[in-house]
């Protein structure tokens, strides 16, 4: 069973609207992420929370939003979306602090088209 | 310029062959992390390797920090080990799970 659940997994939008993307993580994890990626474009990161702060932040637009209403949730409003907003957008957490480093575990990732 | 480059950018082998994926970083980092992408696009982590070898059934990762590169290795290949492989470094803070991927390393393994 997958310990990061992403929803929706597909999501078709019309340039303008608005949308939230759902992340909820079940290993018990203090730090969570958003990572984009883009056609032909690396994972970037967008966001990283910690304890449900918001510790540092990559995305230009304001129109990108995270949201902590738990320590195991971290959702993504977007607003005002744009064709170029079209990406795969993957959630992701870590437990800092531990022995074996911090090392991240992505959800399955909802795939956004904006027409 | 590009922070993390991976080489080769496509690879094709035969059932049964090893390979050897190569990634370097322009900058110094902290640490770095290797993960499988499947074919439909999920992301798996395979190993954090900050330094030295870490070996996991037939994957095997060498980080040398100092140089700025790590390799993969994959023995014995199998079709399940189709698709894209990723590095991705760490830097600036330590433990900040903000990670600079490459763009990836894509592998075909045919029967």
């Amino acid at each position: 069973d997958p310990k990061i659940i992403q929803k929706p997994k597909y999501l078709v939008a019309v340039t303008g609207s608005e949308k939230i993307l759902i992340c909820e993580q079940y290993l018990g994890h203090n730090a969570m992420y958003w990572y984009r990626q883009s056609a032909k474009k690396p994972l970037e990161f967008m966001f990283s929370y910690s304890y449900q702060k918001l510790m540092d932040n990559q995305t230009a637009s304001s129109r990108f939003q995270p949201q902590s209403s738990k320590k195991n949730h971290l959702d993504l409003q977007i607003t005002a979306l744009k064709p170029d907003d079209s990406a795969t957008y993957f959630c992701a957490s870590s437990q800092e602090g531990g022995g074996w480093g911090n090392t991240l575990y992505f959800g399955e990732g909802s795939r956004l088209i904006v027409v | 310029g590009q922070q993390v480059q991976q080489s080769p950018a496509s690879l094709v082998l035969q059932e049964g062959e090893n390979a050897e994926l190569q990634c370097n970083f322009s900058t110094s980092l902290n640490s770095m992390q290797w993960f499988y992408q499947r074919p439909e696009g999920s992301l798996v982590s395979l190993f954090y390797n900050p330094s030295g070898t870490k070996q996991s059934g037939r994957l095997t990762s060498t980080t040398v920090i100092k140089e700025r590169r790590s390799s993969l290795h994959i023995s014995s290949s199998q079709i399940t080990d189709s698709g894209t492989y990723l590095c991705a470094m760490e830097r600036g803070g330590a433990n900040t799970g903000k990670l600079t991927f490459g763009h990836g390393t894509i592998l075909r393994v045919h029967p």
